[in-house]
């Protein structure tokens, strides 16, 4: 069963453009909500992360927005950039122990 | 920043032979690290929580005699692959706690069974 299920599988954004990935979860036990991006050949990177006392957090141009009362957060890349083309993950915490979403691919056409 | 380096990057071996990729928390101690594994355009697959000083714990599905996981220093775990067969090729990666939020990955080893 997937504890995390995250959408769209693949996302094409122009360059400038606003990418937006979903994530939900079920477990309300979840205490920390990370999303990692990952580019091919290589381990995930932390990019941005947030606890579930808050219903936003930015860096940069990353924004982690959180629903709690949806069990939702999503992440958007604001003004993306063709490094920005990678996947990402979503992530949920439980005990010490992640569970990831499926990833999206995402690719941002100059 | 907190690094975990993996090693090696890249292995290619025969059916029927072990590999052994290690797993270093360069600039911290890590008491628990976490092994996965991931298929081609796929998410990551936990296979084994690794504890320092004690024996690792799988998941569920993940034979514990094929893959031998050793963490004997605060900084490095290991995980053996036996006996290997081309199923087996995959991408694994090993992560460990700063001992805060913060779970580091390491660049991840692509196991070729050839």
């Amino acid at each position: 069963q997937q504890q995390v299920k995250q959408s769209p599988q693949s996302l094409i954004v122009q360059k400038g453009g606003i990418s937006i990935i979903n994530c939900a979860y079920e477990n309300t036990a979840f205490d920390y909500f990370p999303w990692y991006q990952q580019f091919p050949g290589k381990g995930p990177a932390l990019l941005i992360a947030i606890r579930p006392d808050v219903s936003e957090k930015k860096e940069g141009r990353f924004t982690i927005s959180f629903n709690k009362s949806a069990k939702q957060f999503s992440l958007h890349i604001m003004d993306s950039q063709p490094g920005d083309s990678a996947t990402y993950f979503c992530a949920a915490r439980h005990s010490n122990q992640f569970y990831f979403g499926t990833g999206t691919s995402l690719t941002v056409i100059p | 920043g907190a690094v975990v380096s993996q090693h090696p990057s890249r292995v290619i071996c025969k059916s029927g032979t072990s590999v052994k990729i290690e797993c270093r928390s360069l600039d911290f101690q890590a008491t628990t690290m976490f092994w996965y594994r991931q298929f081609p355009k796929q998410s990551l697959m936990l296979m084994a929580t690794s504890n320092e000083g004690s024996k690792a714990t799988y998941e569920q599905g993940v034979e514990k005699d094929k893959f031998l996981i050793n963490h004997a220093s605060l900084t490095l775990s290991t995980l053996t692959v036996t006996s290997a067969h081309p199923e087996d090729s995959s991408f694994y990666i090993c992560s460990a706690s700063t001992g805060t939020t913060n779970w580091v990955f390491g660049q991840g080893t692509r196991l070729t069974v050839v």
